[in-house]
């Protein structure tokens, strides 16, 4: 039982590059959701899929973009990537609709902008 | 709109002591509520969880029960362990798409 994956999980890139982030799962959950961790402010929710060809903003989309072809997989991408975009990513999914569900996370990816 | 407001950490205790981590929340309807904790290098994992007043979550030792009129849900253990060291993130649920409103996590670290 595989879960919820991501790769890398560290990532050095340079100011104005593209960068994609990869998170994949293997429960068929239809909820997936691209959060940031930074000190101080928790994690915030950058993007969200309900399902496949479903996506939604979160609290900080900007410079971010996302896609969900498939219900596994849910990459984020930074088209130009910023240093204020240094921050650990992490991915999760969840069942959807229900008052009790829980969100499975990933370990996380940690991306420097130099 | 959805808050949770957790105490300013971070906190630091003896091995075998007594942990209160405070958490209140303001939302719309009748929101679930969550405690997530992240070990050392790890992603998020739940904790536990309680999805209407009065009820009480427990795992690992750890409770949190569902005040509705304080609108809290404060997370506590009667004997900490070096091993419950990581950061504990309280949360809230409201509606039917899924999405979490998380407090800023406060930093647990127990001594030996």
């Amino acid at each position: 039982d595989a879960g919820i994956t991501q790769s890398p999980r560290y990532k050095i890139t340079e100011t104005g590059r593209q960068v994609t982030l990869m998170c994949h799962q293997t429960w068929s959950h239809s909820y997936m959701f691209w959060y940031r961790q930074d000190l101080g402010h928790g994690l915030r929710l950058i993007y969200y899929s309900a399902a496949a060809d479903i996506t939604d903003k979160g609290e900080v989309p900007d410079g971010y973009v996302v896609s969900r072809s498939k219900t596994e997989n849910f990459p984020l991408t930074l088209e130009s990537a910023t240093r204020s975009q240094t921050s650990v990513y992490f991915c999760a999914s969840s069942v959807p609709g229900r008052r009790t569900d829980t969100q499975y996370f990933g370990p996380g990816t940690r991306l420097t902008v130099l | 709109g959805n808050s949770v407001t957790q105490m300013e950490g971070p906190v630091t205790l003896s091995e075998e002591a007594f942990l209160t981590i405070n958490c209140t929340y303001t939302a719309t309807g009748y929101p679930s509520l969550f405690w997530y904790v992240q070990y050392p290098g790890e992603g998020l994992q739940l904790l536990l969880k309680a999805t209407k007043a009065d009820d009480k979550g427990s795992n690992k030792g750890f409770e949190a029960t569902y005040r509705k009129e304080t609108t809290s849900f404060h997370l506590e253990k009667g004997s900490v362990q070096v091993s419950d060291s990581a950061v504990y993130f309280c949360a809230l649920l409201t509606g039917a798409n899924s999405k979490l409103t998380f407090g800023k996590g406060i930093t647990l670290s127990v001594r030996p």
